[in-house]
């Protein structure tokens, strides 16, 4: 029923590692954030992409990258991976800056549950 | 920084009608106000959204006083399936700023 999917669901990796996790939003969609959500909490942005470029950014160190290719899909990147990036890690898209004037909102995918161990 | 405070849990009983109020003192001129739902291990799903006023959907409302610094989320007629995390959300142009959510616990 999403129309946004997210791979892998689950991931194990050991601390200093790095980490690709893949999105694919729906079609049509030319934005995309990336979500962090440690357990029990909200999710925290980390950044958007709007037409294959960062326009947004959250509080979070560079190790934490991105990309959006034409085809609609994404990815993030953590590179040297640390206990506290365990977390579920969520794409969310939208068409035009999150449909706001429409009252659309954005769709997430399942997410990408991280383990650092 | 835009910061939406909320009740951590609500407890209620299938086919009442549960609202969950929001403050959200700093909010900002262009900021829009929305809902979101999550299921353990599920993305959140959009509710509704709204600026002032009130907005309905088919599934909820959403009243927002004209000084924006609240806003209350009502559920008619929950069912055990409304079960979940609802969290209030300011849509900030590029990004969504969660809260910490309301865990409500629908009973029979």
């Amino acid at each position: 029923e999403t129309g946004v999917t997210q791979s892998p669901t689950h991931l194990i990796k050991t601390r200093g590692q790095q980490v690709t996790l893949r999105c694919s939003s729906q079609s049509g969609h030319n934005t995309v954030s990336w979500y962090q959500q440690a357990l029990g909490q909200g999710p925290q942005f980390i950044f958007q992409y709007y037409r294959e470029e960062e326009n947004g950014r959250g509080n979070f160190p560079p190790r934490f990258s991105g990309l959006q290719f034409p085809n609609y899909s994404s990815e993030l990147n953590v590179n040297a991976l640390e206990l506290d990036d365990s977390a579920l890690y969520l794409c969310a898209s939208s068409g035009t800056n999150g449909d706001r004037d429409m009252g659309y909102g954005y769709t997430f995918g399942s997410g990408t549950r991280l383990t650092v161990v | 920084l835009a910061k939406t405070t909320q009740p951590i849990s609500m407890d209620s009983y299938e086919g009442q009608e549960v609202n969950i109020t929001c403050s959200h003192n700093n909010i900002a001129t262009n900021d829009y106000i929305t809902w979101y739902q999550q299921f353990p291990s599920q993305g959140p799903r959009f509710i509704i959204q709204g600026y002032k006023t009130k907005v309905t959907n088919e599934v909820a409302s959403l009243f927002i006083p004209a000084d924006r610094k609240s806003s209350t989320l009502s559920l008619p007629r929950v069912s055990l399936s409304d079960t979940a995390v609802y969290y209030c959300v300011m849509d900030s142009s590029y990004k969504l700023i969660f809260g910490s959510g309301t865990r409500l616990l629908v009973r029979p």
